[in-house]
């Protein structure tokens, strides 16, 4: 297991367009979080997973925003129509319960 | 005013000097977080605490939760240790027993 995977590492994409990014989790890990990251912020909580219910959301996951982990291992995130201020860091991370929290690398979207 | 707060947000030091990077929560938690964060997004646990202190190499991190306090350590700075630190807490309360709350990071420089 190489840690927590996401992809596409960078992604660029014309307003209005729908973009989906992929995480994939340690694979024993029960729970997956979604956090988006602004340039000179910390990042902050979208979404988490314990295995493939979505236990939370944030009042920051607009109603274009869409969140699944359908068989409790990979996940996906969709951005619908996507504006000037989603472009930032979506970085993923899983953990077992509450231990060994571990962070992909991230996805940078950069909305044109 | 934000539930986890960092001092300072910028620290510049010279090679081989001893950096503390300090961080404040108002809520109860069940646990604390360092992380390191690289230019290019990528997080890296560092820590995880919920009393006392841990030692990795040349970092310690120290948590006092009466005080509500926790400070990371590095002896011996080195240049490659330049990156943006982060103090993430679990909250302890209600639903969101999954999701971090994440400070702003300190940007940390280490001059040769």
């Amino acid at each position: 297991d190489t840690g927590v995977s996401q992809d596409p590492r960078h992604k660029i994409t014309k307003r209005g367009q729908n973009v989906t990014f992929r995480c994939d989790p340690i694979s024993e890990h029960n729970r997956l979080y979604w956090y988006r990251q602004t340039l000179g912020q910390g990042p902050e909580f979208l979404t988490y997973f314990q295995n493939e219910a979505q236990l939370e959301k944030s009042r920051l996951l607009s109603d274009r925003f869409s969140a699944e982990r359908p068989k409790g291992s990979f996940s996906t995130l969709e951005i619908q129509r996507t504006e000037q201020g989603d472009s930032a860091m979506y970085l993923c991370a899983s953990s077992f319960n509450r231990d060994g929290y571990t962070f992909g690398s991230g996805t940078r979207l950069t909305v044109v | 005013k934000n539930e986890v707060e960092q001092s300072p947000q910028n620290l510049t030091a010279q090679e081989g000097e001893f950096i503390t990077i300090n961080c404040s929560y108002s809520v109860g938690i069940s646990a604390l977080h360092w992380l390191q964060q690289h230019p290019g997004g990528g997080i890296v646990s560092l820590f995880m605490l919920s009393s006392g202190k841990k030692k990795h190499g040349r970092l310690i991190a120290t948590i006092n939760i009466q005080e509500k306090h926790s400070s990371l350590h590095i002896t011996a700075s080195h240049p490659r240790d330049s990156a943006v630190y982060i103090c993430a807490v679990n909250p302890q309360y209600g639903g969101s027993q999954g999701n971090l709350i994440f400070g702003k990071g300190t940007k940390l420089s280490v001059k040769p």
